[in-house]
């Protein structure tokens, strides 16, 4: 299977700041990685996928690029509704697997 | 406006079985992939399997955590799917979300059913 990793596990910010999130996977998925946003009682959203489309709906701010194995996601200027736990999600193989997630809260 | 819906959770044994189905409505359902993917509290997502439309062939994948306990059927007449859950186990305890696929991203998610698996 292939694993997935996210960096920061946990990251403290402000409205404003820009926020990079990292998404590396054990082996080459080319561009075939999504991220979701997830609220606390919520089902998962999809933001971006192909590794850097974004969704229909979803605010510019949102950035997605890499490829390969090293993925990104960029936040431009957080707003407070983006105060949330992010996934990676990889659907070159199956099982599909996720990362474990960073969760964005206020510094 | 595309819609799933999940029903069927609930508390259940160790060793017994449960039925999820997930109610499609918005959008083609025939033409869809339809995954499983659960959370336990407080945990990140897992994978549990998906299945095809019947122009794949309704191929069905699981994860290995689930295979040959779990199975995926779906009614494109009722547009519903469903996830049988025999075996169940304490680690099967979660919320279940059904999700449409049809790039493989999963677009739309449904609210999720809680499976409480205890004795």
């Amino acid at each position: 299977d292939i694993q997935m990793t996210q960096s920061p596990s946990t990251l403290s910010a402000s409205v404003g700041d820009r926020v990079t999130i990292t998404c590396r996977a054990s082996q080459n998925i080319s561009s075939w990685l999504a991220w979701y946003q997830q609220k606390p009682g919520k089902a998962p959203k999809l933001l971006i996928y192909k590794a850097s489309s974004l969704e229909s709906g979803v605010p510019s701010r949102f950035s997605g690029s890499g490829s390969g194995t090293e993925f990104t996601l960029t936040i431009y200027s957080l707003q407070p509704d983006d105060f949330a736990t992010y996934y990676c999600q990889q659907y070159n193989t199956y099982p599909f697997t996720f990362g474990p997630g960073t969760k964005v809260d206020i510094k | 406006e595309v819609q799933l819906v999940e029903s069927g959770g609930g508390l259940v044994q160790p060793g017994g079985s449960l039925k999820l189905s997930c109610a499609a409505s918005g959008f083609t359902f025939s033409g869809s992939a339809l995954h499983w993917v659960r959370q336990a509290s407080g945990k990140g997502l897992e994978w549990v399997g998906r299945i095809r439309s019947k122009a794949n062939s309704y191929a069905t994948a699981y994860a290995a955590s689930v295979k040959g306990r779990f199975t995926i059927s779906r009614d494109d007449s009722k547009n519903t799917a469903y996830l049988q859950m025999n075996s169940l186990k304490t680690e099967d305890t979660a919320v279940y979300y059904c999700a449409r696929s049809i790039t493989g991203t999963l677009d739309y998610w449904g609210q999720g059913t809680l499976v409480t698996v205890s004795s």
